[in-house]
């Protein structure tokens, strides 16, 4: 079975810090992993796109990586503000085309002024 | 990236009525429209696929009589929920399927009575 998994489930920071998320996939046939922001009540914001023959993307303070052999992506936020706070998800389609996203449970990012 | 609608963005409705979702996509031709859900504190997961001028898959578990989508064109596919239930209380999300970077409406938070 495709699984996305996340870890930490919720994560509390000051503010200032720098800060990685993790994101692991079962599953090395990936087409691409894409990283998106929701915050509370609210849908879905496309962060970052990392095509599976890429290692990295960058955005701003935001950094993704992704190593498809290990089944590993991780987001990495820079100097974090209390504007970061949110839920991060990773999503992955497992095959190429018109396919949906398996999604990870997300991680919620507080940052603490 | 795409640009997606959703209407509405909110509903209250009393169980056993049927609730109608719009999802359109503004600047792009979606043949297929990805419908997800979303309970607290879960992540998204696929409801159904909806292929303009076929019909759509369901996946397993969900009925296919009591989520009714209508994919009648390019721009526009439409959930209906028939019968809500208080365990349908849910946000209901829509994505184009685009095979590569994907986007989302900003989701409709159904809640049933």
């Amino acid at each position: 079975k495709q699984e996305v998994t996340q870890i930490p489930a919720a994560l509390s920071v000051p503010e200032g810090e720098n800060l990685v998320l993790n994101c692991s996939f079962t599953d090395s046939a990936i087409y691409n992993l894409q990283w998106f922001r929701q915050d509370p009540g609210k849908g879905l914001t496309s962060l970052l796109l990392i095509q599976s023959s890429q290692r990295e993307q960058t955005s701003g303070r935001l950094n993704a990586s992704l190593d498809k052999s290990s089944g590993r992506s991780t987001l990495y936020i820079a100097a974090s503000q209390p504007g970061d706070s949110a839920t991060y998800l990773c999503a992955a389609p497992f095959s190429s085309g018109n396919t949906p996203l398996v999604f990870g449970k997300g991680t919620r990012l507080s940052v603490i002024a | 990236g795409a640009v997606v609608s959703q209407h509405p963005s909110r509903v209250i409705c009393k169980s056993g009525t049927s609730v109608k979702i719009e999802c359109r996509s503004l600047d792009f031709q979606a043949t297929t429209m990805f419908w997800y859900r979303q309970f607290p504190k879960q992540s998204l997961m696929l409801m159904a696929t909806s292929n303009e001028g076929s019909k759509a898959t369901y996946e397993q578990g969900v009925e296919k009589d009591k989520f009714l989508i209508n994919h009648a064109s390019l721009t526009l596919s439409t959930l209906t929920v028939t019968s809500a239930h208080p365990e349908d209380s849910s946000f209901y999300i829509c994505s184009p399927g685009s095979g590569d970077e994907q986007f989302f409406g900003p989701g409709t938070r159904l809640t049933v009575l």
